[in-house]
């Protein structure tokens, strides 16, 4: 069964710009949650997705936003670049009915 | 799980040596606890669960132990590898299925042969 598929992997971007990064959940997830991960801050949670739906939000501003679509691929945006949210972008997906999720290998972005 | 900052604790043993990463977590209705292991450039990868319901949970080659009193979470890893040295993440959900993980801020765990 193949793992938790994030693209792109490494993308840099300018200040101002926005982004859109993707990810394909273990076959038969239905739950798509998404976190950075900075030196700085750590993993911090940004936003769960189950069945198309926005179920939990972390305290991101309203420049991070996502979506999750059918087939429980998820896509997550962030407008307005800011030097700050230069980081690793991980996804995880979960069964929808436990705890366990299981993360990606992450994107990296670096704004510029 | 602990605030998070710009140290990172840092653990260094022998090959062979068991190690213990400890945890301190932040919410006493947290009901679900993971360790994650994150080799660098890499995402987390998971290691072993253990329930509020559950003092100590073992897995292969590692044990989490739990203690609500006070609020404190450890990992053991028995004979201890090179392919360990890592960075180790605790994690709680609050409650509910709903995925949510607060991550403590990372142990460095290095393996000398």
């Amino acid at each position: 069964k193949a793992g938790v598929t994030q693209t792109p992997r490494y993308l840099i971007k300018t200040r101002g710009q926005q982004v859109t990064l993707s990810c394909s959940p273990i076959s038969g997830h239905r739950s798509v949650s998404w976190y950075q991960q900075t030196p700085g801050q750590g993993l911090q949670f940004l936003f769960e997705y189950f069945s198309e739906t926005q179920r939990n939000k972390g305290n991101f501003p309203g420049r991070f936003s996502g979506r999750q679509f059918s087939n429980s691929r998820s896509e997550m945006n962030v407008s307005t670049l800011e030097l700050g949210d230069s980081a690793l972008y991980l996804c995880a997906s979960g069964e929808g009915s436990g705890n366990t999720i299981y993360f990606g290998e992450g994107s990296w972005l670096t704004v510029v | 799980g602990e605030s998070v900052g710009l140290h990172l604790p840092t653990l260094s043993v022998q090959e062979g040596d068991n190690s213990i990463i400890n945890c301190a977590y932040s919410n006493s209705a947290s009901d679900y606890f993971i360790w994650y292991k994150q080799e660098s450039g890499k995402g987390p990868q998971f290691i072993i669960d253990i329930r509020s319901n559950m003092d100590k949970r073992q897995g292969q080659r590692v044990t989490v132990l739990l203690n609500k009193t006070v609020k404190h979470l450890s990992l053991q890893i028995a004979a201890t590898q090179p392919g360990d040295s890592a960075v180790y993440f605790c994690a709680e959900d609050s409650g509910g299925s709903n995925y949510k993980l607060t991550f403590g801020k990372g142990t460095l765990l290095t393996v000398n042969p």
